[in-house]
């Protein structure tokens, strides 16, 4: 169990372009998250899924985002036409959740994004 | 009005201080409550986790909720400076949904 990993550690991008970060989460974790995090700030959470099933968005989720969890395993973080804005750290957590266990959320090292 | 409030700080003791740190927040809703550690340019980690009011310990570490206050705390005992980092506190309506955090606190522990 190596933990969740995150591709890329690093991102610079120009505005417009478009950007695709990876989370290969714990094995066997059912539960996938992506937060996103500016500087100074505590991680705001963009959207989840139950094994292959997206269950919640967050309107911070505008249309030029898409997150996918294929298979149920890893999952790709899609950014469309970046914009200055959407420079942060974008953290992926997963976490095994089954009846009434506790269920706690491990979360990997981010994907650091600069948009110039 | 944020969800979850806590003082940014930053705040810097001495080395084996008493820290205290805290949340407030304002959803009657949220019944996990979480402490997380966050080291510069790495993701957090989790550090405590309480269900509903009451106090947990765990070695240096004393995780408090008041759930009639809408308050929680952190306090860490014998504060070393290994403990320098950005602690954010985190809570949940339900198991295994999304997590709402707090701002975090930088703190510094000084040898």
């Amino acid at each position: 169990d190596t933990g969740v990993s995150q591709d890329p550690r690093h991102k610079i991008t120009k505005r417009g372009q478009n950007v695709t970060f990876r989370c290969d989460p714990i094995s066997e974790h059912n539960r996938l998250y992506w937060y996103r995090q500016t500087l100074g700030q505590g991680p705001e959470f963009l959207t989840y899924f139950q094994n292959e099933a997206q269950l919640e968005k967050s309107r911070l989720l505008s249309d030029r985002f898409s997150a996918e969890r294929p298979k149920g395993s890893f999952s790709t973080l899609e950014i469309q036409r970046t914009e200055q804005g959407d420079s942060a750290m974008y953290l992926c957590a997963s976490s095994l959740s089954y009846g009434d266990s506790i269920n706690i959320q491990y979360f990997g090292a981010g994907t650091r994004l600069s948009v110039l | 009005q944020k969800e979850v409030e806590q003082d940014p700080g930053p705040l810097s003791v001495p080395e084996g201080a008493i820290v205290s740190l805290n949340c407030t927040y304002s959803n009657s809703a949220f019944q996990y409550f979480m402490w997380y550690r966050q080291y510069s340019r790495k993701g957090p980690e989790l550090l405590m986790y309480t269900y509903s009011s009451g106090n947990k310990e765990d070695g240096r570490f004393t995780a408090q909720v008041d759930k009639s206050s809408k308050y929680i705390s952190l306090f860490i005992r014998d504060s070393q400076p290994s403990d320098s980092a950005t602690y954010l506190c985190a809570m949940s309506g339900n198991q295994g949904g999304k997590l709402i955090f707090g701002q975090g606190t930088e703190l510094s522990v000084k040898p």
